[in-house]
């Protein structure tokens, strides 16, 4: 099945920094989605994003499906950008979404 | 927002009980999902729907079993809990296109004793 790694595993930030998350599948796909867990455990969805580039707010995303990756920028980090991070991906409408491992990003007052 | 409720929110039960976790979506969304995952580590597929009376297993293995009478409705059913099923259970739907994105419940924290 279709492999999806995340990059880094984990990242520590300062307060106002910037930061990229890199995701890379193994095949291509027609969705791919980014959430993020909260320290609570709630799972957000970010974008969805299987080409092209989006943005909201401090928060944007760009896949490049020929060369299958996607990236996610976080600007001027909070401490409320602190969680996990996850990247999922589906090669077809009727197969589930399968996620990578994530990565744990902490950001410090 | 999206909504989706997941009951109970937390359930520490002793072994060999039989439990059933709710999870109920008003959206109207065809696809509902079950995953597993301990605290802010991978997510693990043990089920999903994609309509009325179909459901299919998941990637990981699992001692649960699921239904889908309603639409709305995708309760997950553990015949006899173990220590080994403490974990986080979420459950997620999307709608029918390929363009749909996924919302999660607020998981049911499980504690077997």
């Amino acid at each position: 099945g279709i492999q999806v790694e995340q990059s880094p595993p984990d990242l520590i930030l300062q307060e106002g920094a910037n930061s990229t998350l890199r995701c890379n599948f193994s095949d291509s796909v027609n969705n791919l989605q980014w959430f993020h867990q909260n320290p609570w455990g709630q799972l957000i969805n970010l974008f969805y994003i299987p080409s092209g580039t989006k943005q909201n707010g401090r928060l944007s995303a760009t896949t490049v499906a020929t060369e299958r990756y996607s990236l996610l920028y976080i600007s001027s980090s909070q401490t409320t950008d602190s969680g996990v991070y996850f990247c999922a991906v589906a090669y077809s409408g009727n197969t589930p979404l399968v996620f990578g491992k994530g990565t744990r990003l902490s950001v410090i007052a | 927002e999206a909504d989706i409720y997941q009951t109970p929110r937390y359930l520490v039960i002793g072994t060999g009980k039989k439990i059933t976790l709710e999870c109920s979506q008003t959206m109207g969304h065809d696809k509902m999902y079950w995953y597993q995952q301990d605290p802010g580590m991978e997510l693990h597929l043990i089920h999903y729907s994609y309509g009325v009376n179909s459901t299919e297993k998941g990637d990981l293995s699992s001692e649960s079993t699921v239904s889908r009478i309603r639409t709305e409705h995708f309760p997950l059913t553990l015949e006899s809990a173990r220590p080994s099923h403490t974990s986080q259970y979420l459950c997620a739907s999307s709608g029918p296109l390929d363009t749909d994105t996924q919302y999660f419940g607020p998981g049911t924290r499980l504690t077997v004793l």
